[in-house]
């Protein structure tokens, strides 16, 4: 199994620009989560969804979306990049069991200038 | 609101010592802590989760304790090595319905020197 592998591992943007980050998991999981970590702080959950079809709000979803039309993908959408969503972004996943351990990807560099 | 905090924040020891990183939560209302080991630009590796109803896991060198009461977690590295070198990162599972959501800790920074 590969995991959680996520693409591209590097993108500068400019401000206003647009682009997809995307998140694929070979493990079958339910559980998929977007979190983003800022240089020398723990990481925030932006969105996460518990199946296909189905995603919500986490706690700094402000400037993104996301989609679940998959068991497999979870893509994370930035629509008008703004400088402050410089940062390192993880996508995850996890089964449905309570006590279930989450498995990262690799992260994402995203700089916007 | 749940909050998690990690002190210190950066630790310097010398190699073959024991330590201790230190991580505490708000709410006792957890489902699970999971502990991370991450290196410099790279990703998270799972170390140990600890259910809820659980008060320690222990794997290899590393032994995690669990105090909801408290709202306390230790992580224990026994002789400490170079290659341990690294930020460890606590994290919560909690809430009204078991999303899996995760709440980080901020980190704490551990160097080994030989």
């Amino acid at each position: 199994n590969a995991g959680v592998t996520q693409t591209p591992k590097f993108r500068i943007l400019k401000i206003g620009q647009s682009m997809t980050l995307q998140c694929t998991q070979d493990m079958n999981h339910n559980y998929m989560y977007w979190y983003r970590q800022d240089p020398g702080m723990g990481l925030k959950l932006i969105y996460y969804s518990v199946g296909a079809g189905i995603t919500d709000k986490g706690e700094v979803p402000n400037g993104y979306n996301v989609s679940r039309s998959t068991t497999e993908d979870f893509p994370l959408r930035l629509e008008l990049a703004a400088p402050s969503q410089t940062s390192v972004y993880f996508c995850a996943s996890r089964d449905g069991l309570s006590y279930n351990e989450q498995f990262f990807g690799p992260g994402t560099r995203l700089t916007v200038l | 609101k749940q909050e998690v905090t990690q002190i210190p924040a950066a630790l310097s020891v010398p190699e073959g010592e024991n330590l201790v990183l230190n991580c505490s939560f708000t709410d006792s209302a957890i489902y699970n802590l999971q502990w991370f080991r991450q290196d410099p630009g790279k990703g998270l590796t799972s170390l140990l989760l600890i259910q809820s109803s659980q008060r320690e896991q222990t794997s290899g060198r590393l032994n995690a304790s669990l105090d909801k009461s408290s709202g306390r977690s230790t992580l224990y590295i026994a002789a400490s090595q170079p290659g341990d070198s690294a930020t460890y990162l606590c994290a919560v599972s909690g809430g009204s319905s078991n999303t899996g959501k995760l709440i980080f800790g901020q980190g704490t920074t551990l160097q080994v020197k030989p």
